[in-house]
């Protein structure tokens, strides 16, 4: 069974500050998906990552793929309240083109 | 274009009632999944659908749980005699194609007394 863990569980900053949440996988995958939902929400796309090594930014947001395709981190520059919600990692199971397998996430909550 | 439409986004249930979910895919989308989130648990998922088939149910409890995707009208999730075991959240999400980025809809929030 292929299992995702993400760390920290839980995270509570001042707004402002920087964060780094992680993903681990107990094998090699693919392709790695992150996910953020808000309270109330359905997971909203993020980022998709493919590559080994890969670093992908989306404005205060840095997804980077490591170089075994075992892991993952998500980094948050200077962050906002906006940024409040569940992060969550995923991937497709082994031998799956549609079955997603999340984690269980990193709740963040930014303080004003 | 709207996004995945999901409703009732709130359900209450006593134990033996069924619960009825529905969820209408982005428009062009034909790729239908349903996905559950237990309580400190990640999403797991439950079942994928095409119009007018189920492709892999693999991830449905054996008893009590079924979905449909008709022809004409949204996708259901169908439980029935829930018991409390059953309250979760209730996601669907939809993609245009079989490999293609899956949309996720705001939930059912389904809560059995």
């Amino acid at each position: 069974t292929q299992l995702l863990e993400q760390s920290p569980q839980f995270l509570s900053i001042q707004e402002g500050e920087n964060l780094t949440v992680y993903c681990n996988s107990s094998s090699v995958f693919s392709s790695l998906q992150w996910y953020r939902q808000e309270p109330g929400e359905g997971p909203v796309l993020l980022v998709t990552v493919v590559t080994g090594g890969e670093v992908k930014k989306l404005k205060r947001l840095t997804f980077q793929f490591g170089d075994a395709r075992k892991d993952s981190s998500l980094h948050i520059t200077a962050a906002q309240p906006g940024d409040t919600g569940l992060y969550l990692c995923a991937l497709p199971l082994v031998g799956s083109n549609y079955k997603l397998t999340f984690g269980k996430g990193t709740l963040l909550t930014v303080n004003p | 274009n709207a996004g995945v439409m999901q409703n009732p986004r709130h359900l209450v249930r006593r134990r033996g009632q069924e619960a009825r979910l529905r969820c209408s895919p982005m428009k062009g989308h034909s790729h239908v999944y349903w996905y559950r989130q237990l309580p400190e648990e990640g999403l797991k998922f439950m079942v994928y659908l095409q119009k007018e088939n189920i492709i892999d149910e693999s991830g449905m409890p054996k008893e009590r749980f079924s979905a449909e995707f008709p022809k004409e009208g949204p996708s259901i999730l169908r439980i029935q005699q829930v018991v409390r075991g059953d309250s979760a959240a209730y996601f669907c999400a939809s993609s245009p194609g079989l490999r293609e980025t899956q949309y996720f809809g705001p939930g059912t929030r389904l809560l059995v007394l």
